[in-house]
């Protein structure tokens, strides 16, 4: 069954270091977005994807951060400058059409030092 | 503006034990979406299900059972005969219109169900 993959599992880093996650959606899907989860909370959205452009963000989803899909597979989120508050459990999401679901990734974890 | 709300914010039965996952949701829209996904001790977020809001109609697949009742803008979902391996955190989650390119989820809080043998 295709699934969404994420890399690395998990990251650790410095503040005010860049780091990039990287995701592969499901192969023909077309909308993709990135959540976090700070650990013991809830879900919260920062960005979807779709048409090679953003097509809405959340507050959270700050000049610090950027999406690409520099490739018809990858869909990565960069952070420019890590922060303290940035560590939390990233997914990756994608879903086939507008009325569909969307699937998971399994998440990256980064720790910010 | 959506939002979700899961007032328990943790559930402990014995197995075989029904348990019943409450969900309200706040939403200006007409046309909306409600979604249950599950996250396993491994971190992962797993699908369950679906609803739009034109089908209050209650849904049953195999243990798991969801109530939508638009009146009191719920979203319950109940485990019968509970598992040891239905030990997870249960996300209730609001899209608005999802003919919008953006149509995010908005989650809920979550609710940690702990099965004990």
């Amino acid at each position: 069954e295709p699934e969404v993959t994420q890399t690395p599992s998990h990251q650790v880093t410095q503040m005010g270091q860049e780091v990039i996650l990287r995701c592969v959606p499901i192969s023909n899907h077309l909308y993709f977005y990135w959540y976090r989860q700070i650990l013991g909370q809830k879900v919260e959205f920062l960005v979807s994807f779709y048409n090679n452009e953003i097509s809405e963000k959340s507050e959270i989803f700050d000049d610090q951060f950027s999406v690409e899909r520099p490739d018809g597979s990858n869909f990565t989120l960069k952070i420019r400058s890590t922060k303290l508050e940035d560590s939390a459990m990233y997914f990756c999401a994608s879903k086939g059409g507008a009325y569909n679901e969307q699937f998971f990734g399994p998440g990256t974890r980064l720790t910010v030092l | 503006a959506q939002k979700v709300t899961q007032a328990q914010t943790e559930i402990s039965v014995v197995e075989k034990e029904d348990v019943t996952l409450d969900c309200v949701y706040e939403t200006r829209d007409t046309t909306y979406y409600l979604f249950w996904y599950k996250q396993p001790p491994s971190g992962e977020l797993v699908f369950l299900i679906r609803r739009n809001s034109f089908d209050e109609q209650n849904e049953i697949s195999g243990r798991y059972s969801w109530n939508f009742q638009k009146s009191t803008s719920s979203f319950n979902f109940t485990i019968t005969a509970s598992q040891v391996v239905d030990s997870a955190v249960y996300f209730c989650a609001l899209s608005e219109d999802l003919k919008a390119a953006g149509n995010k989820l908005t989650f809920g809080g979550g609710t940690r169900v702990l099965v004990k043998p």
